[in-house]
């Protein structure tokens, strides 16, 4: 199925730890996003890169790097996790029509715990 | 900077009632407009959204939600709650201009009275 996926769907780390979170779109879109969503705060954004090649930072981009291997993945790395990074992880993909706005998919999620 | 309110972090309706949902925006240029819903555990699902072709947008599952720049509002509704419907659901906004990414409301939880 067309989508965004986002591997893995739960992780525990402890902290100091460092790990990537994987994102991988198949509907040959521009644009990819990090988000992460915590209780009472929405989604805020943590990176997004508009196109292949470019990344920028969004509102909650500290302690976090990304990298846009290509058109289709997008990577999220915490390179010294810690406990204020628990979170759950979305990433998502949208194509940004000149006219108009083309639609905005999200993957399920990740998961993230640190201890 | 566009921002998005939502009014009501818990809503709670009985089965066969009237569901609104509250939000409001600020955007310095005229806005793209989208309700989102997760169910537990899971990811974002597009409810609807606003791109100025029309003021009053219906989406899925019986919502729709009506764009007032008067008001600088968009608010949701479904005239009669189904159990199913108790989720969380999300305004967000993103601007024509400059960062194109979404920015998100705190959500509202809507809970579903048998």
């Amino acid at each position: 199925n067309a989508g965004v996926t986002q591997t893995p769907k739960f992780q525990v780390l402890k902290t100091g730890q460092s790990m990537t979170l994987q994102c991988a779109q198949d509907m040959n879109h521009n644009s990819m996003y990090w988000y992460r969503q915590d209780p009472g705060m929405g989604l805020r954004l943590i990176y997004y890169s508009a196109s292949e090649g470019t990344t920028d930072k969004g509102e909650v981009p500290n302690g976090y790097n990304v990298s846009r291997l290509n058109k289709r993945e997008f990577s999220l790395r915490l390179e010294s996790a810690a406990p204020s990074q628990t979170s759950v992880y979305f990433c998502a993909s949208s194509e940004v029509a000149q006219t108009g706005v083309g639609g905005y998919t999200f993957g399920s999620g990740t998961r993230l715990t640190v201890v | 900077a566009q921002s998005v309110t939502q009014l009501g972090s818990h809503v709670s309706v009985s089965e066969g009632a009237l569901v609104l949902l509250r939000c409001n925006y600020s955007s310095s240029v005229p806005p793209y407009l989208f309700w989102y819903v997760q169910y537990p555990n899971q990811g974002l699902q597009l409810l609807l959204k606003y791109t100025s072709a029309a003021t009053l947008v219906k989406g899925i599952n019986g919502f729709e939600a009506e764009f007032k720049k008067s008001e600088t509002s968009f608010h949701l509704t479904k005239p009669s709650a189904h159990m199913s419907d108790a989720a969380e659901y999300f305004c967000a906004v993103r601007s024509d201009t400059g960062r194109r990414a979404l920015t998100f409301g705190s959500g509202t939880r809507l809970q579903v009275q048998p």
